[in-house]
Formats: C-alpha cells, structure tokens, sequence
C-alpha cells in the first residue's frame, strides 16, 4: 500500500487547452474524491465517488469539468478549454468510512 | 451546509513553546480530522476525532462534539511543526464531503 498517488504532479498548460489529471487511490478505499485548492486556502470539494458511482457533485465543477471511476478503481479529472482562474492544486483522496487520506496533488498553472 | 472555522490564522511561536489550535463547526459532526500541510502542500493525516481526546507524542487533540468544537495541542513545538493546520469535518445524516476551515499557519522559529 504506497497511499494515494497522483500524476503528474505539475501540469503548466495554456489557456483553452485541455488537461487530464489521474488518482490512484488506496486500494481497499471505496470512496474517491477530488478538492481544489488555492493559495491561502483550504481544500473545496468537487466531487465524490462511491466504488464507480458519482454521488456529488459541487456547483465549483462547471460544465468544463468531468470526472470518472472506471470499474471503481482509478479516477479521472478532466478540465477542458482551461481558463486562467482553473490555476490551482488539484487534490485526489480517498477513504474507507473513517480517515481519508490525500494524494500528493497536481498543481495546475495556466498560461 | 456545516461551516467550520478555525483560529488564530496565523501563529508564531518560539521553538519549545507549547500551542493550542481551535477548530469550530456549526452543525453536528460524525467525522472531524485534522491535517497538517507541509511545504511541499501534501496533506498529513494527525487525528481522526469525531469526540473525545487523542494523543500521539507530542500531539493531542480534544472534541467536544455537544458543544461543536475541537482543539488540537502541539507541545514542545519544533521548527518541523510549521506549516498550515487544517480542521475538516463531516455533517452527520447529510453529505460524506469533508468540509475544511481556512486553516491555521503556524510557524515556529529556532
């Protein structure tokens, strides 16, 4: 058990391009979910999988934003025709009842 | 949703001092955790403690669920202990999201 891994770690894109983030989450963990977090603050909420299923979604994840658990596995964040206020650390986590645990996150910086 | 706020933001303290860090959230609680994010802004898990009190060396941390807060105790502070603490909870019967405060910047100088 290595923890939650993401990839990659750093992303610099430009603007209106679109980026995909991986989180390989604890591998007993059911529970998967994303944060955003920027400077100053504390993580946000995106979104939350139970095994495959999507259960919540935050109104922060625009329509630019998707998310997927294949099989209840892995997950996916996708951002597409990426803005400069997208600029953020993205943050993986994953859970089973009590603890969670966060990934490392993929800082993103648009340009 | 559960709001939850945490202070002081920002603390400054000598190497060896002891710290208190206070956590608050405005609606019951079946799960309350506390974070440290180091440097490199990966997030340390401290303490699962949705009630009661938890020690881990130097560390502890109480909560008080009837009365919805949470203190977490650094003692004999060390300049590893800076960083950003974090307070995150869980609304009982509502959404399984962990809803974070802002966090606290504790820095400790040698």
């Amino acid at each position: 058990d290595t923890g939650v891994s993401q990839d990659p770690r750093h992303k610099i894109t430009k603007r209106g391009q679109n980026v995909t983030f991986r989180c390989d989450p604890i591998s007993e963990h059911n529970r998967l979910y994303w944060y955003r977090q920027t400077l100053g603050q504390g993580p946000e909420f995106l979104t939350y999988f139970q095994n495959e299923a999507q259960l919540e979604k935050s109104r922060l994840l625009s329509d630019r934003f998707s998310a997927e658990r294949p099989k209840g596995s892995f997950s996916t964040l996708e951002i597409q025709r990426t803005e400069q206020g997208d600029s953020a650390m993205y943050l993986c986590a994953s859970s089973f009842y009590d603890q969670t645990f966060f990934g490392q996150g993929t800082r993103l910086t648009v340009v | 949703g559960i709001q939850v706020e945490q202070s002081p933001p920002d603390l400054i303290l000598q190497e060896g001092a002891n710290s208190t860090l206070r956590c608050n959230f405005s609606d019951s609680v079946n799960n309350l955790q506390w974070f440290h994010q180091n440097p490199w802004g990966q997030l340390i898990n401290l303490f699962y403690i949705p009630s009661g009190t938890k020690q881990n060396g130097r560390l502890s941390a109480t909560t008080v669920a009837t009365e919805r807060y949470s203190l977490l105790y650094i003692s004999s502070s060390q300049t590893t202990d800076s960083g950003v603490y974090f307070c995150a909870a869980i609304t009982q019967g509502g959404s399984e999201k962990l809803v974070f405060g802002k966090g606290t910047k504790l820095t400790v100088n040698p």
